[in-house]
């Protein structure tokens, strides 16, 4: 299995423009989250899904941040209008079957918003 | 006060030594978590871990859930050990909670 896989890997863009980052969880596995890493927050969990229903979405900075999962193999999280606040290294990653499993990471977008 | 404390923030140590990172946390968990992530900012997950002890190559995770205190060790370290060490819990059915990681520095 090729793991998770988020593109783009890099996204530069200017403020108010429209973000979308895009995940393919592993084949087979029910759960699905994203994540924001900062140097000033660290890690941080935003939403999750199982079985491609948004579970726990409180971790969601604010309404210009929203995330979909249409079907078990794609997942999105979009940013619009993005602010400079919102540069950051944004994970997604998939377990299993419970959310307390072992998560697999994918390789991170690293988004810079100028 | 953070609900996950890692110790200590920042770690050098020289080829060969053992290492010891330790996580406390001030809620009942369900599961504990340690990942590892690399220089170039990938993360692995290392260990789950809701009681006892766990033993993958030269790294051992251990858990003490009635004083709510983690410890991952490294055996014979190696400079490519060297990443940054992230503890993770879950307080019951909620979401995870990190700590801010530790820092490991292994010269050779």
């Amino acid at each position: 299995d090729a793991g998770v896989i988020q593109s783009p890997r890099h996204e530069v863009t200017e403020m108010g423009q429209e973000v979308t980052l895009r995940c393919k969880p592993i084949s087979g596995h029910d759960y699905l989250f994203w994540y924001r890493q900062t140097m000033m927050r660290g890690l941080e969990l935003l939403i999750y899904f199982n079985n491609n229903v948004p579970i726990d979405d409180s971790g969601m900075p604010e309404d210009r941040f929203s995330a979909k999962m249409p079907n078990a193999s794609f997942s999105t999280l979009k940013i619009q209008p993005s602010e400079p606040r919102d540069s950051a290294v944004y994970f997604c990653a998939s377990s299993m079957t419970r959310s307390t499993d072992t998560q697999y990471f994918g390789p991170g977008t690293r988004l810079t918003v100028l | 006060k953070n609900e996950v404390e890692q110790s200590p923030q920042n770690l050098t140590a020289q080829e060969g030594e053992f290492i010891t990172i330790n996580c406390s946390y001030s809620v009942g968990i369900s599961a504990l978590h340690w990942l590892q992530q690399h220089p170039g900012g990938g993360i692995v997950s290392l260990f789950m871990l809701s009681s006892g002890k766990k033993k993958h190559g030269r790294l051992i995770a251990t858990i003490n859930i009635q004083e709510k205190h983690s410890s991952l060790h490294i055996t014979a370290s190696h400079p490519r050990d060297s990443a940054v060490y992230i503890c993770a819990v879950k307080p019951g059915a909620q979401k995870l909670v990190f700590g801010q990681g530790t820092r490991l520095t292994i010269n050779p």
